[in-house]
């Protein structure tokens, strides 16, 4: 099975502070994604990387910087925290599946991080 | 007009019965749809995905698609109370971009 590894399920942090989320694959998927889910909104995605030391920008990226060195890991950094990127953040990964000229990416989820930043 | 709009609910059913949840969305360009399910306090999982206009059936689940009017759908059949979740439908568009609505609480009660 696929496994998506987020390296904390709770987190607290104050206004100011810079925040790593981590997040490894194990199944050596090319794609991986930074989304945040809030109540109301629902998933909005904020980086994607298809590939080593690239990154893409999402719908959402502003205060968010993201850093891809191995094909396995993918990290989050909030560069100054504040009140309103309190949220649960999830990290995927997925495979493409080609079809002549439709493809399908199939996400796999990690079981989330819910940041709080007070 | 949101890209991908689904009614909040809750859907509420009883157990047995068939549950339908819609999706609509804005991109005629969107290639590729998805259902995921997300249980209360965990991550979403894939259950359904379609990207040919009809039905296509896995089980108790039918997603159904209709280009033309811009609607998927899920259809449970046999609704069951572990079938209570949240179901969030995402649109592939043409630039790879996955877009998710916000969920479809279903309820299903015994």
């Amino acid at each position: 099975d696929v496994k998506v590894t987020q390296s904390s399920r709770y987190l607290v942090k104050r206004t100011g502070e810079k925040v790593f989320l981590e997040c490894v694959q194990d199944m050596d998927h090319e794609n991986m994604f930074w989304y945040r889910q809030d109540p109301g909104l629902g998933l909005r995605l904020i980086y994607f990387s298809y590939d080593v030391k690239m990154k893409e920008k999402g719908d959402i990226p502003e205060g968010y910087s993201v850093s891809r060195e191995k094909k396995e890991r993918f990290s989050l950094i909030l560069e100054s925290a504040s009140t309103n990127q309190t949220s649960m953040y999830l990290c995927a990964s997925s495979s493409m599946v080609g079809t002549g000229t439709t493809t399908n990416e199939k996400l796999f989820f990690g079981s989330g991080t819910q940041l709080s930043v007070l | 007009q949101k890209e991908v709009e689904q009614n909040s609910g809750p859907l509420s059913v009883p157990e047995g019965a068939i549950a339908s949840l819609n999706c609509t969305y804005s991109d005629r360009g969107s290639q590729s749809f998805f259902w995921y399910r997300q249980y209360s306090g965990k991550s979403p999982e894939l259950i359904m995905f379609i990207y040919s206009n009809g039905d296509k059936e896995d089980g108790r689940f039918t997603a159904q698609l209709n280009k033309a009017s811009q609607y998927v759908s899920l259809l449970i059949r046999d609704s069951q109370p572990s079938d209570s979740a949240t179901y969030l439908c995402a649109v592939m568009q043409l630039a790879d971009k996955l877009i998710f609505g916000t969920g479809t609480r279903l309820q299903v009660f015994p």
